[in-house]
């Protein structure tokens, strides 16, 4: 069973671009949530998507966005990237929705973005 | 809002030797609690969680977790430390809130801690 699929694994943008990740989450899983992981500020949630719809949303500024398609994959775009963006951007997906706390998140292995 | 801390930031053991690292939480009704490692460069690996029941919890790799309502902890143990156990562990829990599009929710974790295991 393949598990949580990001891509690209490393990217490398200059100020001011925009970029966009990608997440697969394991087949039948319906949830997909974002976490940024930086070394000062640990790890912090960016976005929860359960049947298409945002359901959650952390403390970030507009231009982190993201989406969630029919087939339960995920893209997170960050708009006008400014050097604090670098960081290790990471997807979970889980079997069940919010309403079933019981099941618990696989993590992909993440994206490492550097902004230059 | 939910919360867990993690008060040491490095843990050293000795391979063969029993490690702790130690996780305490805040939260509001249940918790739902998670450990959670991660090895250079990789994703988040789950290692065992806390929703109710037993207070002794067993997961992945020979790792457990004590749960103790009194103290508000969640320390994940292990009786004999392997130098492959080397890594960085996080303990989280998950925030269930309503929103106007349902209900939602979220991982909250802690800074974490480095384990080092030497020979």
């Amino acid at each position: 069973k393949a598990g949580v699929t990001q891509t690209p694994r490393y990217l490398i943008k200059t100020r001011g671009q925009q970029v966009t990740l990608s997440c697969s989450p394991i087949s039948g899983h319906r949830s997909v949530s974002w976490y940024q992981q930086t070394p000062g500020q640990g790890l912090q949630f960016l976005f929860e998507y359960f049947s298409e719809t945002q359901r959650n949303k952390g403390n970030f500024p507009g231009r982190f966005s993201g989406r969630q398609f029919s087939n339960s994959r995920s893209e997170m775009n960050v708009s006008t990237l400014e050097l604090g963006d670098s960081a290790l951007y990471l997807c979970a997906s889980s079997f069940r929705g919010p309403t079933a706390p019981n099941y618990g998140y696989t993590f992909g292995s993440g994206t490492r973005l550097t902004v230059v | 809002a939910q919360s867990v801390a993690q008060p040491e930031d490095q843990v050293n053991v000795a391979e063969g030797n029993p490690l702790t690292v130690k996780c305490t939480y805040s939260v509001s009704g249940n918790p739902y609690l998670f450990w959670y490692v991660q090895y250079p460069n990789r994703g988040l690996q789950f290692l065992l969680k806390y929703i109710t029941g037993d207070n002794l919890v067993k997961g992945s790799y020979g790792f457990e977790a004590e749960f103790n309502k009194s103290q508000t902890s969640f320390h994940l143990k292990k009786p004999s430390a392997l130098v492959s156990d080397s890594a960085l562990y996080f303990c989280a829990v998950r925030d269930i809130m309503q929103r106007n599009t349902g209900t939602a929710s979220k991982l909250t974790f802690g800074t974490g801690t480095r384990l080092q295991v030497t020979l």
